[in-house]
């Protein structure tokens, strides 16, 4: 049962270009979504999250975007920072607890 | 800035054995959780918590797990009889209001390691 999937288990990017990371979930009926940021050893960091009646919410360098009929919401950093390296998980919210996607880990080449 | 803070860090026990996780949630947030991430695996919602009570659990949370809000600040989990599959990370969350634009913010977890 995956509600939300991130099926992109790494990406690597070169500092300074733009890192996108993706995520997909089926049930329609998630109204808010989370991204989180998770260094090793640490617990998730809130990033950056969305309601389900705006389709972009911008945070200085993150920005996430959400497509309703498509399912699907992305997360876009830029420029990229070495600092930026970490796992980054989608979560998903219908005034329940949240359900996360199995995390995606980006890697910032300097 | 406020932060969730989670003792021990780490926890290694004997299966069969008793272990209380501890967390201190954010000051004025009323809604507690507990989630836990086995090693290469998502993160799983265990349960949650507010005004004294469960208010939703999932079906990891069996009885061998309670939870409980001591004190004012303190909230605490508890695995009575600890199962080698009970080792994960365990993180502790809190929000001050549920439903809507509700944004949980999380420890940084205790290690939980039965052998």
């Amino acid at each position: 049962d995956q509600q939300v999937k991130q099926n992109s288990p790494s990406l690597s990017v070169q500092e300074g270009r733009i890192s996108i990371l993706n995520c997909d979930y089926t049930n329609s009926m998630f109204d808010y979504f989370l991204w989180y940021k998770k260094y090793p050893a640490e617990g998730p960091t809130f990033l950056i999250s969305i309601s389900s009646i705006k389709d972009k919410n911008e945070d200085g360098r993150f920005t996430v975007f959400l497509n309703k009929s498509a399912k699907h919401l992305s997360l876009h950093i830029v420029p990229s920072q070495p600092g930026d390296s970490a796992v980054y998980f989608c979560a998903a919210s219908a005034s329940t607890p949240l359900v996360f996607g199995k995390g995606t880990r980006l890697s910032v080449i300097a | 800035e406020p932060e969730v803070t989670q003792t021990p860090s780490h926890q290694v026990t004997q299966m069969g054995q008793e272990v209380i996780l501890r967390c201190v949630p954010i000051s004025n947030h009323l809604y507690f959780y507990w989630y836990r991430q086995i090693l290469g695996q998502k993160v799983e919602f265990l349960v949650s918590f507010y005004n004294n009570e469960i208010s939703e659990k999932s079906e990891i949370f069996d009885d061998q797990f309670s939870v409980e809000r001591p004190d004012g600040s303190n909230f605490t989990l508890k695995i009575r009889s600890t199962k080698l599959e009970d080792s994960a990370m365990y993180f502790c969350a809190s929000s001050e209001r549920r439903g809507g634009e509700e944004t949980q913010y999380f420890g940084p977890g205790t290690r939980l390691l039965v052998l």
